[in-house]
């Protein structure tokens, strides 16, 4: 099976900055990888998808790159509502795993 | 518009079991990729299982031979059938949509919370 693994765990940040986000993969997975972001009490949000992908409706300041076993979320400008939980997911093969997860909280 | 709506979570004894429900709406249940993702209190997600449009069916490890997903066309519903329920089950479970040829879940539902204790 694919082990993700995030970094960091948790990250502090304030309005404005730009913030990144790094997911490893165990294995090559070449630009099957997802992001997802995730609010207290709600159902997780698809961002980017096959990499660098942003899904429809999200906001031009989420990006993502990478391919292969290295990726990266990239958030340009942060705002208030970006403060949440952010998860990889590969789907390059069964099962799907995700990441622990980043806390992103204002600083 | 897509929507799906699971039911089905409660309190239940370890060893016993539960079915999940997820009704879906504004797409066709049969035609797409459906998956249960988990979530403990406090933790990641964690992928639980999913059926294609063909029919085929996979587990996560650790619920293969307890668990069984399924659907039933005519009701446009997900289900999962959840046996020998040990404390480690205790998640908020939802139902996705899977996109075909990229894997990720496109659409979520709200998540229905199943609580595995004595």
């Amino acid at each position: 099976d694919i082990q993700m693994t995030q970094s960091p765990s948790s990250l502090s940040a304030s309005v404005g900055d730009r913030v990144t986000i790094t997911c490893r993969a165990s294995q090559t997975i070449s630009s099957f990888l997802n992001w997802y972001q995730q609010k207290p009490g709600k159902a997780p949000k698809l961002l980017i998808y096959a990499a660098s992908s942003l899904q429809s409706g999200v906001p031009s300041r989420f990006s993502g790159s990478g391919s292969g076993t290295d990726f990266t979320l990239t958030i340009s400008s942060l705002q208030p509502e970006d403060f949440a939980t952010y998860y990889c997911q590969q789907s390059y093969s069964t099962p799907s795993s995700f990441g622990q997860g980043t806390k992103l909280e204002i600083k | 518009e897509v929507q799906l709506v699971e039911s089905g979570g409660g309190l239940v004894q370890p060893g016993g079991s539960l079915r999940l429900s997820c009704a879906a709406s504004g797409f066709t249940v049969r035609s797409n990729y459906m998956s249960w993702v988990r979530q403990a209190p406090g933790k990641g997600l964690e992928w639980v299982s999913v059926i294609y449009s063909g029919g085929s069916t996979y587990y996560a490890d650790s619920v293969k031979g307890r668990f069984t997903i399924s659907r039933d066309n005519s009701k446009n519903t997900l289900y999962l059938q959840m046996n020998s329920l040990r404390a480690e089950d205790t998640a908020v479970y939802y139902c996705a949509r899977e996109v075909e040829r990229g894997g990720y879940f496109d659409y979520w539902g709200q998540g229905t919370l199943v609580t595995v204790s004595s």
